[in-house]
């Protein structure tokens, strides 16, 4: 069974410029959480979808945003990219219901120059 | 305001012996609590989960604990061996499915 994907890999953008990082969930899970991870540091909660609705989000600027479509997969937008917008972007899913482990995909490195 | 506070930035220990890592929490209602591994440049993967009504969990090496008053969680890795060297997170999820991390603890075991 395919783990969650994220693509691409890795992105290199300019300051000012706009970055579209997608993830594709396991199949049959609803959940999908993004974080940012600073080199360095810890996950960062971006935003949390459930069947197709954002949950919560955390405490980034609105030029974070996000939409997760119909087949529960996701994409991240990140508006008038900033230097320290640079960072490895994760995407988690699961399943809507408790007590169950998050899967993660391996992230995708977005490089702000 | 919400903290999830794990105990040091990086714990080194020699081989063999138990490597003790500790999460505390203040202002959340965590329904469970999960341990992640994450590896340089990789993605955080599962390792244990304990509910609210649990008092500890074990899984092979692994032994999680889960106080809440103390709002605090134990985690523990018993024989450790250099491949176990990596960063361990914390994580609370509460009652609606909100998943919170700690910063990470980067364990290194010396031969």
């Amino acid at each position: 069974e395919a783990g969650v994907t994220q693509s691409p890999t890795h992105l290199i953008k300019t300051r000012g410029q706009q970055a579209t990082l997608r993830c594709s969930p396991i199949s049959g899970h609803t959940s999908v959480y993004w974080y940012q991870q600073a080199l360095g540091l810890g996950l960062q909660f971006l935003l949390w979808y459930d069947e197709g609705e954002e949950r919560n989000r955390g405490n980034f600027p609105p030029r974070f945003s996000g939409r997760q479509f119909p087949n529960y997969s996701s994409e991240l937008n990140v508006n008038a990219l900033e230097l320290e917008d640079s960072a490895l972007y994760l995407c988690a899913s699961s399943l809507a219901y408790r007590d169950t482990e998050a899967f993660f995909g391996q992230g995708t490195r977005l490089t702000v120059v | 305001s919400q903290k999830i506070e794990q105990n040091s930035e990086a714990l080194n220990i020699q081989e063999g012996k138990t490597a003790t890592l500790t999460c505390n929490y203040t202002n959340y209602s965590p329904a469970y609590l999960q341990w992640y591994r994450q590896d340089p440049g990789r993605g955080p993967v599962f390792l244990l989960l304990i509910r609210e009504n649990e008092k500890e969990k074990r899984k092979e090496r692994l032994k999680v604990t889960f106080d809440t008053t103390l709002k605090q969680s134990l985690f523990h890795i018993t024989a450790s061996q250099p491949a176990d060297s990596a960063t361990y997170l914390c994580a609370l999820v509460e009652g609606n499915n909100d998943m919170r991390f700690g910063a990470g603890t980067r364990l290194t075991v010396k031969p």
